[in-house]
């Protein structure tokens, strides 16, 4: 198994929007509707943004949003925040009873 | 209301065996709508998924750890473990515990709804 791609960083300006990227396969983020994101701020525990490629808990801000297009999800912050400045990760099944993340993207609000 | 946290060796010698414990509040780990799971993320690195078990006992492993790890349930204490054997310094990494809430008992939803904070292990001799 191989860790799905994210790009390491991002940045914004407060108000604006930004995609982050998640690549990989026809055996994980395009085979299966189940891709989900989570944000980690230093020291904390990740917590779940996205769940099934766009479905958003109800204590998640409708400023979070996921798609995806073949094998590529994607998650888009709109109206950045500073408070939104954190680590995420994407996170795909994987088939036979697995779960795959990706790599990580740092997201930075200038 | 559901927490998690986790809790072992801060420091572990290569070739031994790590050995971390979740401890469960605010549910019991024998509901049938809850699998437990252990997740870890090293140095620079993103998450990796180590596996998860369900109340009944069943486990599910990430195939690169399946020969060296295991997850366990304690009723008696509500919590759950994990055991990696053969550790190396690439096994150093923050740890976590996390559940997978289902609203239909064995459905699985291949999300992880609540995180503990981690604990960090280091493998060095």
């Amino acid at each position: 198994q191989s860790a799905l791609t994210q790009p390491r960083s991002v940045s914004g300006s407060p108000g604006q929007s930004v995609t982050i990227s998640c690549s990989g396969t026809s055996n994980d983020v395009g085979g299966y509707n189940y891709v989900s994101w989570y944000q980690r701020h230093p020291g904390k525990a990740p917590q779940l943004l996205i769940y099934d490629i766009s479905e958003r808990p109800s204590w998640v801000p409708d400023r979070f949003s996921g798609s995806r297009s073949v094998n590529t999800a994607s998650l888009t912050i709109s109206g950045l925040q500073a408070e939104d400045e954190a680590d995420y990760y994407c996170c795909s099944y994987a088939g036979s009873y697995t779960l795959m993340f990706g790599g990580g993207t740092n997201l930075t609000v200038l | 209301q559901l927490q998690l946290q986790e809790s072992g060796p801060g420091l572990v010698k290569p070739s031994d065996t790590l050995s971390l414990t979740c401890s469960v509040s605010g549910v019991s780990i024998s509901s049938n709508r809850y699998y437990w799971g252990w997740i870890r993320q090293s140095p620079g690195k993103g998450l990796e998924w180590i596996g998860i078990i369900y109340y009944t006992g069943t486990t599910y492993y990430n195939p690169s750890l399946e020969s060296r790890v295991s997850i366990s349930l304690d009723t008696s204490k509500n919590h759950f473990s994990l055991r990696l054997t053969s550790v190396t310094a690439a096994d150093s990494a923050v740890y976590f515990c996390a559940s997978e809430h289902t609203l239909v008992v064995g459905a699985r939803n291949w999300f992880f709804d609540l995180w503990g904070r981690g604990t960090l292990v280091t493998v060095s001799s």
